[in-house]
């Protein structure tokens, strides 16, 4: 099993362009979430999924957008990229009924 | 849901057994307490769980009083590999989805040195 993956590992962007983070995982977790790690803070919950075409907004859903339309990939979508979403982008996954969350590698993000 | 309190950092040395405290006063009946590892540039690593007492894995020790409104953390016999930032988190992750918005907070930076 690959796990969790995550694509692009680095990007940059200038403010007002869009783009999509891609997040990938093979082992058929139910759940699935998107956080983002700020320098010297902990992660924040974006957007989460508790299964194909069901998602929710977490602690900073603004600026960002989701959808769930099978149980492996959930992208993440920055309508138009600000300054203030610079950051470390993590996906994870689990399955359903169980605490362990599994990670991807991240996504370096800078706006420009 | 629960808010946690961890000490931001810790020094140790090669050898030592550290011990890493979490407070969670409101934790609720279903809570679980699950701590995690982040590696510089890595995503968070799933270390260990516990609902109540202690439990043990190769890794960790997880120690929870019976008021369960604490857990330490206890690392064996630590090495440079364990210089990390630990999070300690508390929620209903099992049985619900709305177990997805815990929050990992700052976590505790642990040094650890020759």
């Amino acid at each position: 099993n690959a796990g969790v993956t995550q694509t692009p590992k680095f990007q940059v962007l200038k403010t007002g362009q869009s783009m999509t983070l891609q997040c990938a995982q093979d082992m058929n977790h139910e759940y699935m979430s998107w956080y983002r790690q700020d320098p010297g803070m902990g992660l924040r919950l974006i957007h989460y999924s508790v299964g194909a075409g069901i998602t929710d907004q977490g602690e900073v859903p603004n600026g960002y957008n989701v959808s769930r339309s099978t149980t492996e990939d959930f992208p993440l979508r920055l309508l138009s990229a600000a300054p203030s979403q610079t950051s470390v982008y993590f996906c994870a996954s689990r399955r359903q009924g169980a605490n362990e969350q599994y990670f991807g590698p991240g996504t370096r993000l800078t706006v420009t | 849901l629960a808010k946690t309190t961890q000490p931001i950092s810790m020094d140790s040395y090669e050898g030592q057994e550290v011990n890493i405290t979490c407070s969670h006063n409101n934790i609720a009946t279903n809570d679980y307490i699950t701590w995690y590892q982040q590696f510089p540039s890595q995503g968070p690593r799933f270390i260990i769980q516990g609902y109540k007492t202690k439990v043990t894995n190769e890794v960790a020790s997880l120690f929870i009083p019976a008021d369960r409104k604490s857990s330490t953390l206890s690392l064996p016999r630590v090495s440079l590999s364990d210089t990390a930032v630990y999070y300690c988190l508390v929620g209903d992750m099992g049985l619900t989805g709305g177990g997805n918005k815990l929050t990992f907070g700052t976590g505790t930076q642990l040094k650890v040195e020759l």
